[in-house]
């Protein structure tokens, strides 16, 4: 079975400009988590979806969005990307909600951003 | 607010020793788990081992056991006949019983493994 997959692997964008990361779960999980990763840092929590809704949300700006999809994958998208954005972005599933269990983590999308 | 802390930003172990690495964490809630993540040059973060706030028993996957102190909020790893494939970031992790997926992290350790 495939693990959880973010595309893209890398990318670099313009101060201003929008980007948008994919996510797809482990087939089966209902539940997607998106974590922000500063160089030097643990990942920091940002969103959580399950069923198609929000369940949670960090403490980041309004310029973070998500949605999670039928097929429960989800996007997580910025905007008026600063340089302060530049992160690797990290997505991770579970089956349920509350997974106390601990969650299975994609390898990430590195956004830089100039 | 629940923090997690982790003192030693590097370490280095040679192969086949043991190395215990930190985690306190700092909590006003009865009900909660403890997590340490690997995160090899891969990047992607891989559990090692889980720990209910609730059970006293340490918990233990093969080389990796935990040193779990609830009164004190510890909660420490420690790496038996440490491997090169142990060479990693290693990153302490708390969430509150029932929380909705928020993962909390410490600022993780450089552990270096020498042959």
């Amino acid at each position: 079975d495939a693990g959880v997959t973010q595309s893209p692997t890398h990318l670099i964008k313009t101060r201003g400009q929008h980007v948008t990361l994919r996510c797809s779960p482990i087939s089966g999980h209902k539940s997607v988590s998106w974590y922000q990763q500063v160089l030097g840092q643990g990942p920091q929590f940002i969103f959580q979806y399950y069923e198609k809704e929000e369940r949670g949300r960090g403490n980041f700006p309004d310029r973070f969005s998500a949605r999670q999809f039928p097929n429960y994958s989800s996007e997580l998208n910025v905007n008026a990307l600063l340089l302060g954005d530049s992160a690797l972005y990290l997505c991770a599933s579970s089956f349920n909600q509350a997974n106390n269990y601990g969650y299975t983590f994609g390898s990430g999308t590195r956004l830089t951003v100039v | 607010a629940q923090t997690v802390t982790q003192s030693q930003p590097e370490m280095s172990v040679q192969e086949a020793e043991t190395v215990t690495l930190s985690c306190t964490y700092d909590t006003s809630e009865n009900n909660y788990y403890l997590f340490w993540y690997k995160q090899p040059p891969s990047r992607q973060m891989i559990l090692v081992i889980r720990q209910e706030a609730y059970k006293q028993q340490n918990a233990t996957e093969n080389r990796f056991s935990v040193n779990f102190q609830k009164a004190a909020k510890s909660f420490s790893l420690k790496i038996s006949d440490s491997q090169l494939g142990d060479t990693a970031m290693y990153f302490c992790a708390f969430m509150k019983r029932g929380s909705q997926g928020n993962l909390i992290f410490g600022k993780g350790t450089k552990l270096s493994v020498k042959p």
